[in-house]
């Protein structure tokens, strides 16, 4: 079945330590997105990617950086300079075969031990 | 201003009843807008976008009022799996790769048996 996966689902982090979220779609979507979900926030945009090899900043990229060496992932890392990680994040992809509407993987929280 | 406003809730609808979800946005040049639903702990995923002439999708009706920004949900005979936060998400941006998307807070709805 085509869809996007997350891995790991739940990722524990310790002070200083940088993580890295794995992001996979086998949709052949062209653009691909990191998000954030905060409690009693609404999503917001770290980083995305249009094509291969090339990304931009979202709203929030600090603290965070990503690669886009391959069209099917787009690994989101977590560094230690990101001072408030515990968060649900949320990798989305979009292509002109779905209409350009973004779908979803089913996330992973991040938790500072 | 936040850039898409939404009711938080929490609405506590009987089963059976017909609630409606409002949500404003603040850019006038917004091109593409959508409700997507998230479940406790999950993903959001794509409830219905919303047409500038207004769209049903069986009990869930869409509405887009672009004079006065202001985007609407109707969900009618509501049932208990209808239990959720509805996410009113903007597109800022045209052309394929550009969709910027801004997700609005949410509104939760729980329906009473």
């Amino acid at each position: 079945d085509g869809g996007i996966t997350q891995s790991p689902k739940y990722l524990f982090r310790k002070e200083g330590q940088n993580v890295t979220l794995s992001c996979e779609q086998n949709l052949n979507h062209d653009a691909m997105y990191w998000y954030r979900q905060d409690p009693g926030q609404g999503l917001r945009l770290i980083y995305y990617s249009q094509i291969v090899n090339d990304f931009q900043k979202g709203d929030i990229a600090e603290g965070y950086s990503v690669s886009r060496e391959k069209k099917e992932s787009f690994p989101l890392t977590v560094t230690s300079a990101q001072k408030n990680p515990t968060a649900f994040y949320l990798c989305a992809s979009s292509g002109r075969q779905g209409g350009r509407t973004q779908h979803f993987g089913d996330g992973t929280r991040l938790s500072i031990l | 201003r936040k850039e898409v406003e939404q009711d938080p809730g929490p609405f506590n609808v009987p089963e059976g009843a017909t609630v409606a979800f409002n949500c404003t946005y603040s850019n006038s040049a917004s091109q593409s807008f959508f409700w997507y639903r998230q479940d406790c702990r999950k993903e959001p995923k794509l409830l219905m976008s919303v047409y500038s002439s207004g769209n049903e999708d069986g009990r869930f009706t869409a509405q887009l009022n672009r004079a006065s920004q202001y985007i609407s949900l109707l969900i009618r005979d509501s049932k208990l799996s209808d239990s959720a936060t509805y996410l009113c998400v903007v597109n800022k941006e045209a052309g394929f790769g550009n969709e910027k998307l801004t997700f609005g807070t949410g509104t939760r709805l729980t329906i009473i048996p």
